[in-house]
């Protein structure tokens, strides 16, 4: 099973709401990666979970809160956002570990398209 | 400011035509990834090619690096409608806390039956 799955596909949220966006993974992947992409623009990096441990936070604001309960999932807690964080957010995972020199591809999910209204 | 650059923005072709794409980056790499995705969807890993080497082929595609001139391209080979998507290279610097990629603006390749 070569396969990352979001849910959910689609979301619309108002900027008072809490929702939370679900990937999952059973590759027995041990890194886990949250990106956010804007139409007709690459993916950004925002988080990246090792080992089931943040391991990097590219200065996302704190209004998005990721979770790792286990090494399969990976949540994006989405709190009090605003329109400009309307995008396609895209979880992704690699074989591990993770050393100076080596690393791997990344397999990606289909992406939950938000709307913030 | 994003670490790749690809040219050409945009690509048009006819099918069994070769299509090249060129990705240029700034920083010091652990490997070079090229990634392709169809209309906003997900993103589908193509090849790895690792800051020692400097040519490799998988398929129809071959990609070569040039750590000193710091660029890359992907070569597609008797292209089909069915490649018709957006192409990303993206660099990783590598290290213990996972891949860290860094995404070009990527090139829209439009192949015509």
């Amino acid at each position: 099973d070569t396969e990352v799955t979001q849910t959910p596909k689609h979301l619309v949220m108002g900027m008072t709401n809490k929702k939370s966006l679900k990937c999952e993974q059973h590759m027995g992947h041990r890194a886990m990666y949250w990106y956010k992409q804007k139409a007709k623009k690459p993916p950004e990096l925002m988080f990246v979970y090792s080992y089931e441990k943040l391991s990097i936070n590219e200065s996302v604001p704190s209004r998005f809160s990721p979770e790792c309960p286990n090494s399969s999932l990976l949540n994006l807690h989405l709190h009090a956002l605003q329109p400009e964080d309307s995008a396609l957010y895209l979880c992704a995972s690699s074989q591990g570990p993770h050393t100076k020199y080596l690393s791997y591809e990344q397999y990606f999910g289909p992406g939950t398209r938000l709307t913030v209204t | 400011s994003q670490q790749g650059e690809e040219d050409p923005q945009a690509l048009s072709i006819q099918e069994g035509e070769n299509a090249t794409m060129n990705c240029s980056y700034k920083t010091s790499i652990n490997n070079l990834q090229w990634y392709r995705q169809n209309s906003g969807r997900g993103l589908v890993h193509l090849i790895l090619i690792r800051s020692n080497e400097r040519e490799k082929h998988s398929g129809r595609l071959r990609v070569t690096l040039d750590t000193s001139k710091k660029s890359s391209s992907l070569l597609i080979t008797a292209s089909r409608a069915a490649d018709t998507a957006s192409y990303f290279c993206a660099t990783d610097r590598g290290g213990t806390s996972g891949s860290r990629l860094t995404f070009g603006e990527g090139t829209q390749l439009t192949v015509n039956p």
